[in-house]
């Protein structure tokens, strides 16, 4: 069984540029979600796919956009990079969208940095 | 003021130590509660999670939800330098949105051998 794995893991871009993030979930799962982790944060909710459609979504402005592919896989994509998107952003797979317990496998993450 | 609050740490304990960590949160419609581990350059790891008031054990690790003080804690017992790593605590409510964690900032714990 393969666990979630995320591509690329570091990347530097610089303001006003767009980035594509990739995710893999796990298999079986057919929930994915992604968060924001800021340098010494917790994570951050950004939205959720399930059956190839966004189906919840945090405080992020419209130029936080995604994809879920039929294999479940997904992207993250930002648009008009600013300083403040440096990050690491996690994906994280589970086997049902509206798993309230907590159940997520995340990833290792992709570093962002925004120059 | 965050919905949900985290010592920052760093907390710094022996080897062996009873380890307490906590999380304050506002929002009284969190139902699910519950603890991740961070290591340092990994994705968070889920620990144990609670539904609603009262405790939960597994193995070293003690989870328990105060929810009339919305207030959740989380008990290392025989602390072990393995258990080095940012802990953060986490909620969600019963909806559609069920894989909405809202996170605490973390905790950052070390383990001296």
């Amino acid at each position: 069984e393969t666990g979630v794995t995320q591509s690329p893991t570091h990347l530097i871009k610089t303001r006003g540029q767009q980035v594509t993030l990739r995710c893999s979930s796990q298999s079986g799962h057919n929930t994915v979600s992604w968060y924001q982790q800021a340098l010494g944060q917790g994570p951050q909710f950004i939205f959720q796919y399930y059956r190839e459609e966004e189906n919840g979504r945090g405080n992020f402005p419209p130029r936080f956009s995604g994809l879920q592919f039929p294999n479940y896989s997904s992207e993250l994509n930002v648009n008009a990079l600013e300083l403040d998107d440096s990050a690491l952003y996690l994906c994280a797979s589970s086997p049902d969208p509206g798993l309230a317990t907590g159940e997520l496998f995340f990833g290792e993450g992709s570093r962002l940095t925004v120059l | 003021q965050k919905e949900v609050e985290q010592d920052p740490g760093p907390l710094s304990v022996p080897e062996g130590a009873i380890v307490s960590l906590n999380c304050t949160y506002s929002n009284s419609a969190f139902q699910y509660f519950m603890w991740y581990r961070q290591y340092s350059r990994k994705g968070p790891e889920l620990l144990m999670y609670t539904y609603s008031s009262g405790n939960k054990e597994d193995g070293r690790f003690t989870a328990q939800v105060d929810k009339s003080s919305k207030y959740i804690s989380l008990f290392i017992r025989d602390s072990q330098p393995s258990d080095s790593a940012t802990y953060l605590c986490a909620m969600s409510f019963t909806n559609n949105a069920g894989n909405m964690l809202t996170f605490g900032g973390g905790t950052r714990l070390m383990v001296k051998p």
